[in-house]
């Protein structure tokens, strides 16, 4: 069954250094996206990515935040300048075509800001 | 007003059990709704869409009242193996939105022998 992976399972870095989180959609489909989760709290979205452009944004990414299909596979999310309460679990979602379908998650990325 | 707002539980049932979780919504324009069930440190992954004529999977069962802005899930003959954070989703569906989707806290359930 195809999946939506990420990479890596977990990183730490230290306040102020740059994070790069990948991921890699499900081959057919057209629109990504990432989210975040904060440990104990409610799934946020982020970012939603369509036609090569981002077609939507929360007022949680904000310009330390950015994302880019390189290579027609990868999906990366950079977080400039990590701050502490960046620490999350980031999810990265593929969808196919359709506005109204499920959403297939990847396992997800966490992420530890010392 | 919180966009979508379900009990946070924890419910704690023993197996074989029925239980019902409900939630809301305050988009009146979202068009597609999910229950989606996330284990601990886990991603979500999709239970059942929910339809406006409600749906049935086996042990479980949706139920959608736009009217009232409400969804439902219905667990019957619950197993160990449901114990999980249920998430409530509504697509987001605003002007121009590309759908991305809007998740409630969730409930907890606990299911004992």
């Amino acid at each position: 069954e195809p999946e939506v992976t990420q990479t890596p399972s977990h990183q730490v870095t230290q306040m102020g250094q740059e994070v790069i989180l990948r991921c890699v959609p499900i081959s057919n489909h057209l629109y990504f996206y990432w989210y975040r989760q904060i440990l104990g709290q409610k799934v946020e979205f982020l970012v939603s990515f369509y036609n090569n452009e981002i077609s939507e944004k929360s007022e949680i990414f904000d310009d330390q935040f950015s994302v880019e299909r390189p290579d027609g596979s990868n999906f990366t999310l950079k977080i400039r300048s990590t701050k502490l309460e960046d620490s999350a679990m980031y999810f990265c979602a593929s969808r196919p075509t359709e506005m109204n379908t499920e959403a297939f998650f990847g396992q997800g990325t966490r992420l530890t800001v010392v | 007003r919180k966009e979508v707002e379900q009990d946070p539980g924890p419910f704690n049932v023993p197996e074989g059990a029925t239980v019902a979780f409900n939630c809301t919504y305050s988009n009146s324009a979202s068009q597609s709704f999910f229950w989606y069930r996330q284990d601990c440190r886990k991603e979500p992954k999709l239970l059942m869409s929910v339809y406006s004529s409600g749906n049935e999977d086996g042990r479980f069962t949706a139920q959608l009242n736009r009217a009232s802005q409400y969804i439902s899930l219905l667990i019957r003959d619950s197993k160990l193996s449901d114990s999980a954070t249920y998430l409530c989703v509504v697509n987001a569906n605003y002007g121009g939105s590309q759908g991305n989707l809007i998740f409630g806290k969730g409930t907890k359930l606990s299911v004992k022998p």
